[in-house]
């Protein structure tokens, strides 16, 4: 099937930089992306969607970017804190697949003191 | 509200042994979904339904199976453990999306299980 992918699999930042954690997918017919968040021990969590008729959403500390043109997905985190270690994943939903979600394998960000 | 909860958190099962693992929502989720996830690995889903009734087949259903008698509670039952079956489960729900709105699905904290 169609895979969703990320281009690092670990990312190392220093406390208070900003980071950026990129995510591609091949599946043109997806019309629906979403960032996760997932510590140790928990379920993912939600942290920002975005609709394919965008290009960038913004959130609380974060930013979503959408290039549709090379099938590319990114979340900016703005002044990183230690609370943002974890593993991030982007997931895809096809349009007109009852909101089944595909995942890729995940990013662990590591925030340095 | 509790969101979703997923019992019992952590299970050892030997090979040939069957249970169910419970999941619950208190949101009016129309969605539910089940997801296992090997380690190092995104998450692949197993089942999923759209409403008390309504299930079906994610990308890996085999040696799985689930109910939806009501909106509330999604079990996933596992038959005949195998220890390919070693993973931890995800029970996510998400309300009915609009004709122009989507909603991202809320995830419970997992059962652990393992199957030696």
């Amino acid at each position: 099937g169609e895979n969703v992918g990320l281009h690092l699999p670990t990312l190392s930042v220093q406390e208070g930089d900003n980071s950026i954690i990129n995510c591609a997918y091949s599946n043109s017919a997806s019309d629906y992306f979403i960032w996760y968040k997932q510590e140790s021990g928990k379920g993912p969590q939600f942290i920002i969607d975005i609709r394919s008729n965008m290009d960038k959403r913004q959130g609380q500390r974060v930013t979503v970017l959408l290039n549709k043109t090379v099938k590319h997905l990114s979340l900016q985190i703005a002044a990183t804190q230690p609370g943002d270690s974890a593993v991030y994943f982007c997931a895809e939903n096809m349009r007109g697949s009852a909101r089944q979600l595909t995942f890729g394998s995940g990013t662990q960000l590591t925030v340095l003191p | 509200n509790a969101g979703v909860t997923q019992t019992p958190k952590f299970r050892i099962l030997k090979i040939g042994q069957s249970m169910t693992l419970q999941c619950t929502q208190d949101m009016n989720h129309n969605y539910m979904y089940w997801y296992r996830q090997d380690p190092g690995m995104g998450l692949k889903l197993i089942y999923y339904s759209v409403g008390a009734g309504i299930t079906d087949k994610g990308e890996v259903p085999n040696g799985y199976n689930v109910s939806r008698s009501t909106t509330e509670d999604f079990p996933l039952r596992l038959e005949l453990a195998a220890p390919s079956q070693t993973s931890v489960y995800f029970c996510a729900s998400s309300p009915r999306p609009g004709r122009t709105s989507n909603q991202p699905q809320h995830f419970g904290d997992g059962t652990r299980l393992s199957i030696l």
